[in-house]
């Protein structure tokens, strides 16, 4: 079945860290991918997406995210993370030419100051 | 412009009561979805909507019902609620739900049932 897989569920690390939640799909054609947050007490946001050109898509607050075809995998990075950042996050993909968005399971991260 | 809204936020009803959610958005977008999210588990999707009149079934929709008579509105109801229906239930639009469209969330609703 298709899915959408992201590991380490659970992320503690201290500020200025850096950050890397992986993000691997299992459809087999053309994608878009997504990568979505939700703060505390707050509905998701759109942090960054990949719909075509250069694999290395910026994002918002300094995320990035690399899209690398042969491995199935939309990662998500930043050099040294902030107590903002605590949140959940999101990978999100969609098969080109399909309406519904399929979501991962979500990484909860808290940033210790 | 207030981008998408739920109605209520939070809710607590006993097994078995019925229920409405409301979402609304005023991005004059074709699309809108509802959503489920339960911890460890993500979002999944319960029904989405092409547009006004029409409606269709998503990862998960035994035990809810959805109608779209107006465009910038989409409900979501619940007949006879039940305790596995306890979740934090989002509604999303997008423009065309084309690939390349990003879907915009509202703030949520809380149900909890009893």
């Amino acid at each position: 079945a298709q899915s959408v897989s992201q590991h380490n569920h659970h992320v503690i690390l201290s500020e200025a860290a850096s950050l890397e939640l992986g993000c691997n799909y299992s459809y087999g054609g053309t994608v878009n991918l997504f990568w979505y947050v939700q703060y505390p007490g707050q509905h998701l946001q759109l942090l960054l997406k990949y719909f075509s050109g250069d694999p290395l898509v910026k994002g918002i607050k300094g995320f990035e995210a690399e899209f690398i075809k042969s491995k199935f995998s939309f990662n998500l990075r930043k050099p040294s993370v902030q107590w903002s950042d605590t949140a959940e996050y999101f990978c999100a993909v969609i098969l080109y030419g399909n309406n519904r968005l399929a979501f991962g399971k979500g990484n909860q991260v808290v940033v210790i100051p | 412009n207030a981008g998408v809204t739920q109605t209520p936020k939070f809710r607590v009803l006993k097994t078995g009561q019925s229920m409405t959610l409301l979402c609304a958005q005023d991005m004059n977008h074709e699309y809108m979805y509802w959503y489920r999210q339960d911890p460890g588990m993500g979002l999944r999707l319960i029904h989405y909507s092409v547009g006004e009149g029409t409606t269709a079934k998503g990862e998960v929709p035994d035990g809810y019902n959805v109608s779209r008579l107006k465009k910038q509105n989409f409900l979501l109801g619940l007949e006879s609620a039940a305790p596995s229906q306890t979740s934090v239930y989002f509604c999303a639009s997008s423009y065309s739900g084309g690939a390349a469209d990003t879907q915009y969330f509202g703030p949520g609703t809380r149900l909890t049932v009893l």
